[in-house]
């Protein structure tokens, strides 16, 4: 596709449960960033690669949250053993390198029962 | 410090009419960028405007302009003749280009605009 696509669109856990999020970026952009967004809130940065290189994790608010993104394209966003406070949307932008912009996905709505 | 600050809550704006969001920022940083998105209530983020902080002319984007004002630390958004499809959540946002390698972006906390018929 021509645009950031994050899977899935909504996910719902118990607490506890560990989750994945998928960003597959748009072709050719080096980079690639997550991001969380509260309600009501702008988004907060979490975490930032350059190809497979994780350049930027200070965003990732504990040891739960892990990132990855092995062959430089598709990222996954995992946390585990989730908390309520995990509840919000995970959005993942791609760039060129220095880019004027960010593309964004859809995110993915999570929401912790 | 907050980094962006954008100190409308809410704004509201005739059909037709031209709007002012504001936006200051706080950086030491002599190189950055400043960006604007909006969000819809569906949720997405669309991109509609970048500023560099070295470029001599402030950039327009069709209705868009970003009355960047340098020395006062501000990347105001102007949209003209305002449409209902303007509705939404706009952010104001900075990527400093000298954080380490970083290409992080800090958002404000948002505006939210309402065009009236």
């Amino acid at each position: 596709g021509a645009g950031v696509s994050q899977s899935p669109r909504y996910k719902v856990a118990k607490r506890g449960q560990d989750v994945a999020l998928r960003c597959d970026p748009i072709s050719g952009h080096v980079s690639l960033f997550w991001y969380q967004q509260a309600l009501g809130q702008g988004p907060e940065f979490l975490t930032y690669f350059q190809n497979e290189a994780q350049l930027d994790k200070s965003g990732l608010p504990s040891d739960r949250f892990f990132a990855e993104r092995p062959e430089g394209s598709v990222s996954t966003l995992k946390i585990q053993r989730t908390q309520q406070e995990d509840s919000a949307v995970y959005l993942c932008a791609s760039s060129l390198v220095w880019g004027r912009d960010h593309h964004f996905g859809d995110g993915t709505r999570l929401s912790i029962l | 410090a907050q980094k962006i600050t954008q100190t409308q809550p809410g704004m509201f704006v005739q059909e037709k009419e031209a709007v002012t969001l504001d936006c200051t920022y706080d950086t030491s940083d002599p190189s950055y960028g400043l960006f604007w998105y909006k969000q819809p209530s569906s949720g997405e983020m669309i991109f509609l405007i970048y500023q560099g902080s070295y470029d001599q002319q402030n950039a327009t984007e069709g209705r868009y302009s970003l009355n960047f004002q340098k020395a006062r630390k501000s990347a105001n958004l102007v949209i003209s003749a305002s449409q209902l499809g303007d509705s939404a959540m706009y952010f104001c946002a900075m990527r400093e280009d000298a954080q380490g390698g970083s290409e992080k972006l800090v958002f404000g906390k948002g505006t939210k605009l309402t065009v009236n018929p």
